[in-house]
């Protein structure tokens, strides 16, 4: 059974860039069984998805963040991280990482998620 | 973007009550429609994959059904340990979108 668990700063200064990790157990995120997803819930919000990555390192990422997003993979830690540049409050959330397989694009199972906060 | 709006918001239900969820797509995603459960502080849970599917190691209580633009989450019985918010979600296109969640919450 695959489990996630993300982890990254908790507080990010205005402009700067926030930096998330995903490390993934039980199972490769190399190769291709699996899309790596980024979600956010800023409180009160509903869920949005972020992007993703395929084991091969194809992305595709959400458009209303395309701009100052990078999703990449780290194969020798079984890791792969979100960085998002010139971060406003309105990048405060929780962060949230899961898995995909298949054409239907259903998460399962889910990290825990992170509080990221953006204050100076 | 594919729009997923979701009805009602919330709703106050009791113990042992049908419970019917409504989640509405902007265009068609034939049956691309999968329905979670989030709790504060937790990680959201699969509950429904392709619109029907219940996810392994989910009550039977909980059911889906819908295609197209229309579907529905329904719990046949609510139990204590629903009190929770559920989500919908497209897997037709990117970008993938949620609906805005419906806060089940105790009468």
């Amino acid at each position: 059974q695959v489990q996630l668990q993300e982890s990254g700063p908790g507080l990010v200064k205005p402009s700067q860039t926030l930096s998330l990790t995903c490390t993934v157990s039980g199972d490769s995120i190399g190769g291709n069984t699996y899309y790596w997803s980024w979600f956010r819930q800023p409180a009160g919000k509903a869920l949005e998805w972020i992007g993703r990555i395929y084991g091969t390192g194809r992305t595709d990422y959400n458009p209303s963040l395309e701009s100052r997003l990078t999703i990449s993979l780290d194969t020798s830690k079984n890791q792969f991280s979100l960085s998002l540049s010139s971060v406003t409050a309105a990048d405060t959330a929780v962060y949230y990482c899961a898995p995909s397989t298949g054409w239907y694009n259903w998460f399962d199972p889910w990290g825990q998620g992170t509080l990221v906060t953006v204050s100076s | 973007d594919i729009q997923m709006t979701q009805s009602p918001s919330s709703l106050s239900a009791s113990v042992g009550d049908r419970v019917t969820i409504t989640c509405r797509a902007s265009e068609t995603i034939d049956n691309f429609l999968n329905w979670y459960q989030h709790k504060p502080g937790k990680a959201p849970k699969l509950l429904i994959y392709v619109a029907s599917n219940l996810q392994t190691g989910v009550p039977s209580r909980f059911s889906g059904s819908g295609s197209e633009t229309d579907f529905t989450l329904t719990i046949s019985s609510l139990q204590p340990e629903d009190f929770a918010t559920y989500y919908c979600q497209q897997g037709y296109l990117t970008p993938l979108t949620f609906g805005g969640g419906t806060k089940v919450e105790i009468k």
